[in-house]
């Protein structure tokens, strides 16, 4: 498949195990967080999004942490598997009237079965 | 899946070219935003349009375009082509201008020798 960057910082888990995927943010103002998942080869699918009035969010085996005093982002996938490998992005959102989005650098998650 | 077509899927061009990169939301989405992915630079938010109006800017240069059109599909136009465009480009849609859950497309590849 394709590459989505040569030079990420990657993240090597054993299947089953818990994950944590560590994301910094830069603006204060923003609205929303938001979590991707992206797949040699597609386009960067969401996961889960966490207001910025909140500190932490569950889905279905994902769960977000928001600390806002170290403007610091988390994302914790429960009971790994293998189709979990991808590239992580975080994003932080921006209500300008419209929506303007700002991606993290993106962290490749291995799966090891 | 994720409902939102872009076409060419691979485009293979020269310098000072231009070429139309060509996006369709997902059904009854209103809202289409546009994406550049290269290796250096990440994922770089670039404009968005909601119902026809552009609605938020991000680090579009002045030698690309974007409209959408009344049937909702949209267009981005590079111009004045040089080797640093040559990236993924993705179209992403939502149902709202501010609707923090984004569908992305499969990407176009642009290659400019």
């Amino acid at each position: 498949g394709e590459s989505v960057g040569l030079h990420l910082p990657t993240l090597s888990v054993q299947e089953g195990d818990n994950s944590i995927i560590n994301c910094a943010y830069s603006n204060s103002a923003s609205d929303y967080f938001i979590w991707y998942k992206q797949e040699s080869g597609k386009g960067p699918q969401f996961i889960i999004d966490i207001r910025s009035n909140m500190d932490k969010r569950q889905g279905q085996r994902v769960t977000v942490l928001l600390n806002k005093t170290v403007k610091h982002l988390s994302l914790q996938i429960a009971a790994t598997q293998p189709g979990d490998s991808a590239v992580y992005f975080c994003a932080e959102t921006l209500n300008t009237g419209g929506f303007k989005t700002i991606f993290g650098a993106g962290t490749r998650l291995f799966v090891k079965a | 899946d994720s409902g939102v077509t872009q076409t060419p899927k691979h485009l293979i061009t020269a310098t000072g070219q231009r070429v139309t990169l060509r996006c369709s939301p997902r059904s009854g989405d209103l809202s289409v935003y546009w994406y550049q992915q290269s290796l250096d630079q990440g994922l770089q938010f670039l404009i968005q349009y909601y119902n026809g109006e552009e609605r938020a800017k991000g680090n579009i240069l002045e030698r690309f375009s974007a409209q959408q059109f009344p049937d909702l599909h949209s267009e981005l136009n590079l111009s004045s082509l040089e080797l640093g465009d040559s990236a993924l480009y993705f179209c992403a849609s939502s149902v709202s201008r501010g609707s923090v859950t984004q569908y992305f497309g499969p990407g176009t590849r642009l290659t400019v020798l």
